[in-house]
């Protein structure tokens, strides 16, 4: 079965600056690719998934991921931070034949003013 | 297009009661998920309903847990009796096929005392 795992449980950075949120997934195909967002008291909103083609994909709020088969790694950038950014992200992985999704255990993202 | 609807935002209990929670996913979609996601934790599928057939309860505590998605559509979760690990949010989420991006709703927080 496949696995995500979220290296990073807390990461601070200061308002305008760079991100990047990684994720390392265990899968033996081509897995389906997610990245969710979730505010506190809030559900899930997908902010970007990858399925086949380009491996950098663009997703909403001005983030993007890029897909590397070699390193298994499926992280989430953002060139300027916003302080609406801070948040709960989850990475999840799901089976090309079935929806078996499978979601790592969260980075929550502080921004500084 | 509407979101996916939870209801009870909050649910506080004692343990060994029983409690209820209902979800209606986005109209046309097939596909309906129940998530238990415990403070600190990723998101962790509990059943899965094709139109009003189950797909995947292999991690649903069927001693306790039961669900159903009659004529397709809306869904109900319950516990019966309620234990202390049971504290956690329970989000409901819809696609419109299997391998198609989930739609989550807001979650019901339930407490247990």
């Amino acid at each position: 079965a496949q696995s995500v795992t979220q290296p990073d449980i807390h990461i601070t950075v200061s308002e305008g600056a760079s991100l990047e949120l990684r994720c390392n997934y265990s899968y033996g195909a081509t897995p389906y690719l997610f990245w969710y967002v979730q505010s506190p008291g809030q559900g899930l909103q997908l902010l970007l998934k990858y399925f086949s083609g380009d491996t950098l994909v663009q997703g909403i709020k001005g983030f993007e991921a890029e897909f590397k088969r070699s390193q298994s790694s499926f992280n989430l950038r953002k060139p300027s931070v916003h302080w609406s950014d801070a948040a709960e992200y989850f990475c999840a992985v799901g089976a090309r034949n079935n929806n078996d999704m499978r979601f790592g255990a969260g980075t929550r993202l502080t921004v500084k003013p | 297009e509407a979101g996916v609807a939870q209801s009870p935002r909050y649910k506080i209990i004692e343990k060994r009661q029983s409690v209820a929670f209902w979800c209606n996913p986005i109209s046309g979609h097939a596909t309906l998920y129940w998530y238990q996601q415990i403070l600190g934790q990723g998101p962790k599928l509990l059943i899965q309903f094709q139109n009003n057939g189950v797909v995947d309860d292999s991690q649903l505590p069927k001693d306790r847990f039961s669900a159903e998605r009659l004529k397709g559509v809306d869904s109900t979760l319950k516990i019966q009796p309620a234990k202390l690990e049971d504290s956690a949010v329970y989000l409901c989420a819809s696609s419109l096929e299997v391998g198609q991006p989930q739609h989550f709703g807001d979650g019901t927080r339930l407490s247990i005392l």
